[in-house]
């Protein structure tokens, strides 16, 4: 079975730096694209960026190319999101996902960032 | 703002259908045969309902049904159920390699 389980909910402080996890279980972690959703409160869902954990290959949406960094470590099947200087408008839920051809069939359970001063 | 345009809402009584529309150019919804949609009630995480346009994962009810023609997608709702009051989402693979998602549309059951 499939699965993907994101590390908790955190509550940060704007400026501070934040890397939150998905690991990757039930299948060979390095063959499959991974992905990053992020869904502000009360909005709707928005791709960040995908990675091939096999090579590194990393493809951003544009509006957020700069903005963080998605990164995979396939020895321990675990895709990363990372921010170096969160703001207010960072707080969202935050999904990983498995694009399986063209569609998103796998999501983890979710992780909350809350970002306030 | 998404590439893909869906309408903000629609409604419906028990037991009638609905259609929810998912608008895009040819270098997405109608460039590949890989459009799909998501059901999420609030607080929950996204499931998806229909996958490559018109096929349906095992275990999601029949009264889903997808389609499309030429640069618009549509996801049938047949049989309006009180469950079926939530957020759904279309989604399509793009010219660059990625995928991009609508900006979702509420269902509300009368």
């Amino acid at each position: 079975e499939v699965q993907l389980v994101q590390s908790g909910a955190e509550v940060k402080k704007p400026g501070e730096s934040l890397k939150i996890s998905c690991k990757g279980s039930g299948y060979s972690f390095s063959s499959y694209w991974i992905g990053w959703v992020r869904q502000m409160p009360g909005k709707g869902l928005e791709l960040m960026g995908i990675i091939y954990p096999g090579d590194s290959d990393t493809r951003y949406s544009p509006s957020f190319q700069g903005q963080v960094t998605i990164s995979g470590d396939k020895s321990i099947s675990t895709a990363y999101l990372q921010w170096s200087s969160l703001k207010a408008s960072d707080t969202a839920m935050y999904y990983c996902v498995r694009p399986g051809g063209g569609y998103f069939q796998h999501w983890g359970q979710g992780t909350l960032v809350t970002v306030s001063s | 703002q998404s590439a893909l345009t869906q309408p903000a809402s629609v409604s419906g009584s028990p037991g009638q259908s609905i259609t929810i529309s998912c608008t895009g150019t040819s270098s997405d919804v109608g460039g590949y045969n890989y459009v799909s949609w998501y059901q999420q009630h609030p607080g929950k995480v996204p499931k998806l309902i229909i996958n490559d346009v018109t096929n349906r994962p095992s275990g999601v009810s029949t009264r889903f049904s997808g389609s499309k023609s030429g640069n618009t997608a549509s996801l049938t709702i047949s049989g309006l159920q009180a469950e079926d009051e939530a957020d759904y989402y279309c989604s399509s693979y793009t010219s660059t390699s990625t995928y991009v998602f609508g900006p979702g549309t509420k269902v509300t059951v009368l």
